[in-house]
């Protein structure tokens, strides 16, 4: 079964404070999509990345492809309350197969 | 706003009864995905629709269908509710079915 896990489950942080977060998978991407979600909402896309070791920049969030393609993370520099929410990524195996996403990260800044 | 448009917002319906939610997609999109997204997870698939043919489906029961229209909007139906199918049901739309797809805002469903 090819998964996506995502870690932490859970992150509560203070304004001001940097975070990272991982998407992991055993297989290899085709692309990987991070989505933000806030609550009763549907997710909101924030980059797509599809090229091993890529490094795309949003104002102050980082998104890094592994080189493997297998893993993804998201750094955020001095969070925001602005950005709680939920993040998840998500992946295609190859360029054929439907987008599966990860359970999701949930970040609280807290003012 | 990415266009992508659900009705309703919310629903409450009792077990065993049945369900249609609606999707626009957003403007030139011919591809109309669904997920189911139960509290504090993440969305899982349920199908896709291409130029109104099913175009994969995720592990969800046959109980569990859509259509999608000659204007590329798209219906989930859902027959013999259970407890279990209270969720925030999800539409997405993309270009082709290979192209980053672009969600609506969900309708939650709770069955009681």
């Amino acid at each position: 079964t090819q998964l996506l896990e995502q870690s932490p489950q859970f992150l509560s942080i203070q304004e001001g404070e940097n975070l990272t977060v991982y998407c992991n998978s055993s297989s290899v991407f085709s692309s990987l999509q991070w989505y933000r979600q806030e609550p009763g909402e549907g997710p909101v896309l924030l980059v797509t990345v599809v090229t091993g070791g890529e490094v795309k920049k949003l104002k102050r969030l980082t998104f890094q492809f592994g080189d493997a393609r297998k893993d993804s993370s998201l750094h955020i520099t001095a969070a925001q309350p602005g950005d709680t929410g939920l993040y998840l990524c998500a992946g295609a195996y190859t360029s054929y197969d439907k987008v599966i996403f990860g359970p999701g990260t949930s970040l609280s800044v807290i003012p | 706003e990415t266009g992508v448009t659900q009705s309703p917002t919310h629903l409450i319906k009792t077990r065993g009864q049945q369900v249609t939610l609606r999707c626009s997609s957003q403007s030139g999109h011919n591809t109309v995905s669904w997920y189911q997204q139960a509290l504090g997870q993440g969305p899982q698939f349920i199908f896709q629709y291409y130029r109104e043919e099913e175009n994969g489906r995720g592990n969800f029961p046959p109980r569990f269908s859509g259509l999608q229209f000659p204007n590329y909007s798209s219906e989930l139906n859902v027959n013999a509710l259970e407890l279990d199918d209270s969720a925030l049901y999800l539409c997405a739309s993309s270009f082709s079915e290979y192209t980053e797809a672009f969600f609506g805002q969900g309708t939650r469903l709770t069955v009681v």
